[in-house]
């Protein structure tokens, strides 16, 4: 059983607030992920880590950051959540190193809704 | 690019009905495949993968295989049960630039299982 959490799992906040979304592993995972999923159900990524003091972006523009300065913390922030906002977010983690293919666990997600 | 797509749902069955999913994919080279699944207010779970052409993949009476002749990976179930009720999702393992390992990720397909 994979062992990633996020927190909270819903948050409904007002605009202009800055929220910092919570995702950790303890599985020891060199590669984490945001995920945005729209209510269509699609997933897109919108940032990864290769490791500590690695951040890249995504496929899909965000506003969001993200920092790694701990292998098993990946925290996303938006520094003025507006309604454009209102998603769900997934986080999500993945093993190995170099390039070899290794299968994602995901958290369970948070639940964001920007009034 | 690489791409994957899947057949619109929903999908409605009754219990013990048979099931398959539809996905293709458009991809260079070799990549792995998924199959997950994403219960109501979860993240998502690997349901089964397969890394290379021929290779069957199969969890909790699901199976796939990798049919590169054809570029599918279709899921299939004979005996749905209403638990199965859930939103299946197809990737495949996509090399970004770096050697970065990406998942690119169907649009889902929800499915609904009546007693």
């Amino acid at each position: 059983e994979a062992d990633i959490y996020q927190t909270p799992r819903y948050l409904v906040i007002g605009t202009g607030k800055k929220i910092t979304l919570e995702c950790s592993q303890t599985m020891g995972h060199d590669k984490m992920y945001w995920y945005q999923q729209d209510p269509g159900m699609e997933l897109h990524l919108i940032h990864y880590s290769y490791g500590v003091n690695s951040t890249e972006k995504g496929d899909l523009s965000s506003e969001s950051t993200v920092s790694r300065i701990r292998t098993e913390h990946f925290p996303l922030t938006l520094e003025s959540a507006r309604p454009s906002h209102t998603s769900q977010y997934l986080c999500a983690s993945s093993a190995g190193t170099g390039t070899g293919v290794y299968e994602q666990y995901f958290g369970p997600g948070t639940r964001l809704t920007v009034t | 690019g690489n791409s994957v797509t899947q057949m619109e749902g929903p999908v409605t069955l009754s219990e013990e009905a048979f099931l398959t999913i539809n996905c293709t994919y458009t991809a260079t080279g070799y990549p792995s495949l998924f199959w997950y699944v994403q219960y109501p207010g979860e993240g998502l779970q690997l349901l089964l993968k397969a890394t290379k052409a021929d290779d069957k993949g199969s969890n909790k009476g699901f199976e796939a295989t990798y049919r590169k002749e054809t570029t599918s990976f279709h899921l299939e179930k004979g005996s749905v049960q209403v638990s199965d009720s859930a939103v299946y999702f197809c990737a495949l393992s996509d090399r970004g630039s770096g050697g970065y390992n990406k998942l690119i990720f169907g649009a889902g397909t929800r499915l609904a299982v009546h007693p």
